[in-house]
């Protein structure tokens, strides 16, 4: 089993439709989230970045982390067209460096 | 700033050849990565350096790969000799910090 786990989709939405994207983990020492946009033929972007358990806003962008179920979700408002790309989640551990990355989930939003 | 430079942005060659890529990480950052990424198996972290230093190898698939830094500015990952397998796309990623990491348009190797 993997440490964290995301399903690589394509998931395809309208246009205006809210998206909530997943990872689930196993390793319960993960005490820092991100999630880092990737378009077609680019580097990976960092998105957001959250801290132990909790929600994290940033406008149309939504962070949400729950340690208990070690779970977490990026929530995307008024999707669109150029929110089309692969969404990765990263993790890592305080006091270990390396971030442990999700697969992606691949996002297009429908005109 | 330019941001993370990789070069070359396309190889091509053939197996038993040997491939170098470089990287140029920004100007100031402390850490730096090297990434695979393919469909099978995502991001992969193959080295990671701190202040020029190999602090993490783990990731290195097997002998036929090395990596060097020999200054703040400049890294470069080496595949002696190449395979079909080793196919990928290769990411340089610099930061200040571990958890903050800026990636380079990548390198999109083809060993045929």
């Amino acid at each position: 089993q993997k440490e964290v786990e995301q399903d690589p989709g394509p998931l395809s939405v309208p246009e205006g439709a809210i998206v909530s994207l997943n990872c689930t983990y196993s390793n319960s020492a993960f005490q820092y989230f991100m999630w880092y946009r990737q378009y077609s033929r680019k580097g990976p972007e960092l998105l957001m970045y959250t801290y132990s358990s909790g929600n994290k806003e940033d406008g149309r962008f939504t962070a949400q982390v729950d340690k208990s179920s070690k779970y977490i979700s990026l929530f995307i408002r008024d999707s669109q067209p150029s929110d089309s790309a692969t969404y990765l989640c990263a993790m890592s551990n305080f006091g270990n460096e390396k971030l442990t990355f999700g697969t992606g989930t691949r996002l297009t939003i429908i005109p | 700033d330019a941001g993370v430079i990789q070069s070359p942005r396309h190889e091509v060659t053939e197996m038993g050849q040997e491939v170098t890529l470089r990287c140029k990480p920004i100007s100031g950052h402390d850490y730096l990565f090297w990434y695979r990424q393919t469909m099978m198996r995502g991001l992969e972290l193959l080295i990671y350096f701190n202040n020029n230093v190999p602090i993490d190898d783990s990731g290195m698939p097997e002998d036929r790969f090395s990596a060097k830094m020999p200054n703040a500015s400049f890294s470069t990952l080496k595949i002696q000799p190449s395979e079909p397998r080793d196919s990928a796309v290769y990411f340089c990623a610099s930061g200040t910090r571990t958890d903050t990491q800026y990636f380079g348009p990548g390198t999109r190797l083809t060993v045929l």
